[in-house]
């Protein structure tokens, strides 16, 4: 499978500080996807970057990708006590193969 | 669009019994997963669908699950007999797939179901 990564397990950080996230894959990729959840919720969709890009924005997220180094990494900046929540990340392969969410990475946003 | 809908969002039942869980995907997507997910082994996903046809069940734990979409707007998954393992969040997921067989494009997160089995 082409499971993703997260990197670190958890980040503890101020609010207004920028929070990074990693994610490595092994195989090659269509594309990789992010996600959040919320406690006790279901993952909500934050962006998605083919393999042909490398970074993406949306809002105070900024998305790159390394398809070299077969990484990503998740940017949020000015964090919020509301980013509070686990970030997962998706690989996608080829069309046909479902991808597969990562660990994740616990951040907490403390006021 | 009220998104994906599932039922019961909270389910506790004893080991033996059976449950059956219910999913209402996005109208007009052509694509459904199951996934479990629980503190030791995170995200896993069961099995998903594309036009109603199962293309990946190899994530189904045993021959306990199963998992059926008789039409683009339902689909059920079904545990008999239950056993005290099967705790865990169930999600179902829908997404609208451009090509191929699906799988690849965002999907959208239903609330989930609890499940307890005591």
């Amino acid at each position: 499978s082409q499971q993703g990564e997260e990197d670190p397990q958890a980040l503890s950080i101020q609010e207004g500080e920028n929070a990074t996230m990693n994610c490595s894959y092994k195989t090659s990729i269509n594309n990789l996807q992010w996600y959040r959840q919320n406690s006790g919720r279901g993952l909500v969709h934050l962006i998605l970057i083919r393999s042909n890009e490398r970074e993406k924005h949306s809002g105070r997220l900024r998305v790159t990708l390394d398809t070299s180094k077969k990484s990503s990494s998740l940017l949020i900046t000015a964090s919020r006590a509301a980013d509070t929540a686990s970030y997962f990340c998706a690989t996608g392969r080829d069309y046909g193969q479902n991808f597969v969410f990562g660990p994740g990475t616990r951040l907490s946003v403390l006021p | 669009d009220a998104g994906v809908i599932q039922s019961p969002r909270h389910e506790v039942t004893e080991m033996g019994q059976e449950v059956t869980l219910r999913c209402k995907p996005i109208s007009g997507h052509n694509s459904l997963f199951w996934y479990r997910q629980t503190m030791m082994r995170g995200l896993e996903l069961l099995i998903y669908f594309n036009n109603n046809v199962p293309i990946d069940d190899s994530g189904m734990p045993e021959d306990r699950f199963s998992a059926k979409m008789p039409n683009a707007s339902f689909s059920t998954l079904k545990i008999q007999p239950s056993e005290p393992r099967d705790s865990a969040v169930y999600f179902c997921a829908s997404s609208l797939g451009t090509s191929g067989r699906g799988g690849q494009e965002t999907q959208y997160f239903g609330p989930g179901t609890r499940l307890l089995v005591l």
